[in-house]
């Protein structure tokens, strides 16, 4: 079984400034990928990283990376020079190598950005 | 280079009715997944479907939803006699073949039962 957790349920940030959203993560398989989704008010997902369980290095998108420690189990998601489009929901969800197309979603946590 | 297209996006319908949601995946997606937001949740698994196969429905509830990937048209996520719990987004997402992991979302149905 996998799981995911996210311990924030909102947080606050300062526009310009950067920020960390948590995400850790159980799964037993050997080979998993993880995700981070924005979800605004108007409710579509969209879609922002993708990390897999062998890539070496971190991924980056644009102002969106995602620090990966495999050890530890965690995922987080950090967004530099925030925007105030920013605000909105984000989840982490992840996709073990034997659930087969089966994403696993946290329970998200609402960034706020401020002026 | 149409996305996922969801339809209704709203729905509202009485307890004890049936409602249909429908999915087209994006062009050249084979692969069909269906998730449910519950409010103030995160989204949950319900179904994996290819054409003409259900490959995991271990998040579908036993009884009164059913879905479908016909050869043919929409995918069609089916729920019978709906209870005021069964108000959530529903969400479809497609994939390339081998490339499950990289599922592209709709923007998802919205349904209220009164």
């Amino acid at each position: 079984a996998q799981k995911i957790t996210q311990t924030q349920p909102g947080m606050f940030v300062q526009e310009k400034e950067a920020v960390t959203l948590d995400c850790t993560y159980d799964t037993s398989d050997p080979s998993y990928g993880l995700f981070w989704y924005k979800q605004p008010s108007s409710g579509e997902m969209i879609f922002l990283i993708y990390q897999g369980s062998y890539d070496q290095q971190n991924a980056t998108e644009g102002r969106y990376s995602l620090n990966f420690q495999k050890a530890r189990k965690s995922a987080n998601l950090v967004i530099s020079a925030s925007q105030l489009g920013d605000s909105a929901m984000y989840f982490c969800a992840m996709i073990g190598g034997t659930s087969y197309g089966k994403l696993t979603f946290g329970q998200g946590t609402i960034l706020t950005v401020h002026p | 280079n149409a996305g996922v297209m969801q339809n209704p996006r709203h729905l509202v319908r009485r307890r004890g009715q049936e409602a249909r949601l429908r999915c087209s995946p994006m062009k050249g997606h084979s692969h069909v997944y269906w998730y449910r937001q519950l409010p103030e949740e995160g989204l949950k698994f319900m179904v994996y479907l290819q054409k003409e196969n259900i490959i995991d429905e271990s998040g579908m509830p036993k009884e009164r939803f059913s879905a479908e990937f016909p050869k043919e048209g929409p995918s069609i996520l089916r729920i019978q006699q709906v209870v005021r719990g069964d108000s959530a987004a529903y969400f479809c997402a497609s994939s390339r073949p081998g490339s499950q992991e990289t599922q592209y979302f709709g923007p998802g149905t919205r349904l209220l039962v009164l």
